[in-house]
């Protein structure tokens, strides 16, 4: 059959307005969740991150929230800039004792509009 | 710092021919994975070494795929032979637990764009 790519979800915010960017894990064994920034032709950069035993935490201008019971994690931006626009990835790390494995959402395009 | 260093970062190569890509971690980093993303699958960990030992490379995707770390400074993903369908980027990340061990950051380089024809 014929092959389809991903369909990124995309976000379009007004700059100056605030951004929600929801992702679900797959996990419940997940104890460790990050949100990354992906601009075009980079590589994945860090935003934030927050312990499974965590439901809230701040950074500069971002709060990442924590849902374990519907396993929803949230990434909130505050007072969009036009270089917030990028895909934002979520991603949950499982550790096994012997090993870690850190694994990727599909990813959120926020488009910022002036 | 340079950050992870990757190369080359843009390469085009024909169908059945071999393929190598280049990562220099981070100074001091004990762990190095290499992901793919594509538009069909996203991003997908391939491999990742912990002090030069692999230790999950489940997410190779077949034989013609192999990953070496010879030292803790240089890695190797290798496609023989290469085919249209492995065109992607390919991104080395390095992270290091005894500076980093609060936080799992993740450093990636900027990515090698593989195009086989």
């Amino acid at each position: 059959g014929e092959s389809v790519g991903l369909h990124l979800p995309t976000l379009s915010v007004q700059e100056g307005d605030n951004s929600i960017i929801n992702c679900a894990y797959s996990n419940s064994a997940s104890d460790y969740f990050i949100w990354y920034k992906q601009e075009s032709g980079k590589g994945p950069q860090f935003i934030i991150d927050i312990r499974s035993n965590m439901d809230k935490r701040q950074g500069q201008r971002v709060t990442v929230l924590l849902n374990k019971t519907v396993k929803h994690l949230s990434l909130q931006i505050a007072a969009t800039q036009p270089g917030d626009s990028a895909v934002y990835f979520c991603a949950e790390n499982i550790d096994t004792g012997t090993a870690s494995k850190l694994t990727f959402g599909t990813g959120t395009r926020l488009q910022v509009t002036l | 710092d340079a950050g992870v260093i990757q190369s080359p970062r843009h390469e085009v190569t024909e169908m059945g021919q071999e393929v190598t890509l280049r990562c220099k971690p981070i100074s001091g980093h004990d762990y190095l994975f290499w992901y793919r993303q594509t538009m069909m699958r996203g991003l997908e960990l391939l491999i990742y070494f912990n002090n030069n030992v692999p230790i999950d490379d489940s997410g190779m995707p077949e034989d013609r795929f192999s990953a070496k770390m010879p030292n803790a400074s240089f890695s190797t993903l290798k496609i023989q032979p290469s085919e249209p369908r492995d065109s992607a980027v390919y991104f080395c990340a390095s992270w290091g637990t005894g500076v980093l061990s609060n936080t799992g950051e993740l450093f990636f380089g900027e990515g090698s764009r593989l195009t086989v024809l």
